[in-house]
């Protein structure tokens, strides 16, 4: 089983400040997807990852997939405050990690 | 264009009770697989299907069953319910994506 584990846990910034969480495993991924979730909703696909050193962009959130693929990383710039939610990261196991909780403040 | 239905969005129930958590999705996919999510501990696979017929353990799949006669349903029962099962219960419906339904709020005193 691949363990992931999402850094920060929590994360609170204000509207317009720029923020990047993380999805690490010690095993190697042959794919990674990202999901937003929203209060009282299921999680929504953002983006999947499947090659190594790969990087995807969708408008203001910049997906990479590591060398190694091992580990993920989500960069949001300019945050909003549409942009709060909890990110999560699933692998091909389907196993999700815990996620990070995200806060934009107007 | 339903998606993945979830019934009923709240229940709450006595310890020792049994009850059925639907799902039904209408994309013809062939994978549907059922959460719960805890506080803190993010979504944990309980069962999964991989088609008609077929079903499989997931991480924590104690005190729950699943059958998939259907490709559409795909319902999670508890059979005794437990205060431990008290949590937010998501079915999905395909895998690359998953399309989650928007949950079963379960309460167990």
């Amino acid at each position: 089983t691949q363990l992931l584990e999402q850094s920060p846990q929590f994360l609170s910034i204000q509207e317009g400040e720029n923020l990047t969480v993380y999805c690490n495993s010690s095993s190697v991924f042959s794919s990674l997807q990202w999901y937003r979730q929203e209060p009282g909703e299921g999680p929504v696909l953002l983006v999947t990852v499947v090659t190594g050193g790969e990087v995807k962009k969708l408008k203001r959130l910049t997906f990479q997939f590591g060398d190694a693929r091992k580990d993920s990383s989500l960069h949001i710039t300019a945050a909003q405050t549409g942009d709060t939610g909890l990110y999560l990261c699933l692998n091909n196991d389907m196993r999700f990690g815990a996620g990070t909780r995200l806060t934009v403040k107007p | 264009n339903a998606g993945v239905t979830q019934t009923p969005k709240f229940q709450v129930l006595k310890t020792g009770q049994s009850m059925t958590l639907q799902c039904a999705q209408d994309m013809n996919h062939e994978y549907m697989s059922w959460y719960r999510q805890d506080p803190g501990m993010g979504l944990r696979l309980i069962h999964y299907s991989v088609g008609a017929g077929i079903t499989d353990q997931g991480e924590v799949p104690n005190g729950y069953n699943v059958s998939r006669s259907t490709t559409e349903d795909f319902p999670l029962r508890l059979l005794s319910a437990a205060p431990s099962q008290t949590s937010v219960y998501f079915c999905a419906s395909g895998n690359q994506p998953q399309h989650f339904g928007d949950g079963t709020r379960l309460s167990i005193l």
